[in-house]
């Protein structure tokens, strides 16, 4: 399958500094990436769809100012934490869907767990 | 907007026994598509098995095969022969045909009992 690759995997950071995750696709291009949060023993919540080329789309509930996406490439899209608070702190992971699936699964990286101290 | 419902926060099977994780989702469309994924302590997410909504038969991947009642809006997911590496988190997720973001189910975790 399609590999997506995301760094870094741990980070800790202090509180008001700004965190910078990378989400890419190694082995196809993906216009499109999809970033997820996770709290603990919680569900995947999607914050964002990022389009290359283009501006982000957020969901509802999201502060694009606090997390600014950027897709300058078709292998690569990041996540910026800005101002990061303790309340930042959980596991982002990215996806993308592979190139020429029909099936519509997405294959994710393997994470990132950002803790703000 | 789709939904989807895991309502087993927690489930556990004896080693090599059968199990049967419950999915019910909602969707306007009639075009998606229907996953469960395995997320161990590494948090890696892990396709486990798909299911197009347009098939009939239900998917099966090993000792991994699905029960899909498309009229009931039911996708559960049976485990045979329990192994203890199957213990992790499964979701389940849904998604519309087109690029669009799966929607995930809260999840359920299984312990699997030596």
């Amino acid at each position: 399958g399609a590999v997506v690759s995301q760094h870094p995997s741990r980070v800790i950071c202090k509180s008001g500094t700004s965190v910078k995750i990378e989400c890419r696709s190694l082995d196809f291009q993906a216009t499109t990436m999809f970033w997820y949060r996770q709290f603990p023993k919680q569900s995947l919540m999607l914050m964002a769809t990022s389009n290359e080329g283009s501006k982000a789309t957020y969901e509802q509930g999201v502060e694009k100012d606090k997390f600014l996406i950027n897709h300058a490439s078709l292998t690569l899209s990041t996540l910026t934490v800005t101002s990061a608070h303790p309340e930042d702190s959980s596991f982002y992971i990215c996806s993308a869907r592979g190139p020429g699936t029909s099936a519509g699964e997405l294959f994710f990286g393997e994470g990132s767990r950002l803790t703000v101290l | 907007a789709q939904t989807v419902t895991q309502s087993q926060p927690e489930m556990s099977v004896q080693e090599a026994e059968t199990v049967t994780l419950s999915c019910t989702y909602d969707t306007s469309e009639s075009d998606y598509y229907l996953f469960w994924y395995k997320q161990p302590p590494s948090r890696q997410m892990i396709l486990v098995i798909r299911q197009e909504a347009y098939k009939q038969q239900n998917a099966t991947e090993n000792r991994f095969s699905v029960n899909f009642q498309k009229a009931a809006k039911s996708f559960s997911l049976k485990i045979s022969d329990s192994q203890l590496g199957d213990a992790a988190m499964y979701f389940c997720a849904s998604v519309n045909s087109g690029n669009t973001p799966l929607v995930f189910g809260k999840g359920t975790r299984l312990s699997v009992i030596a």
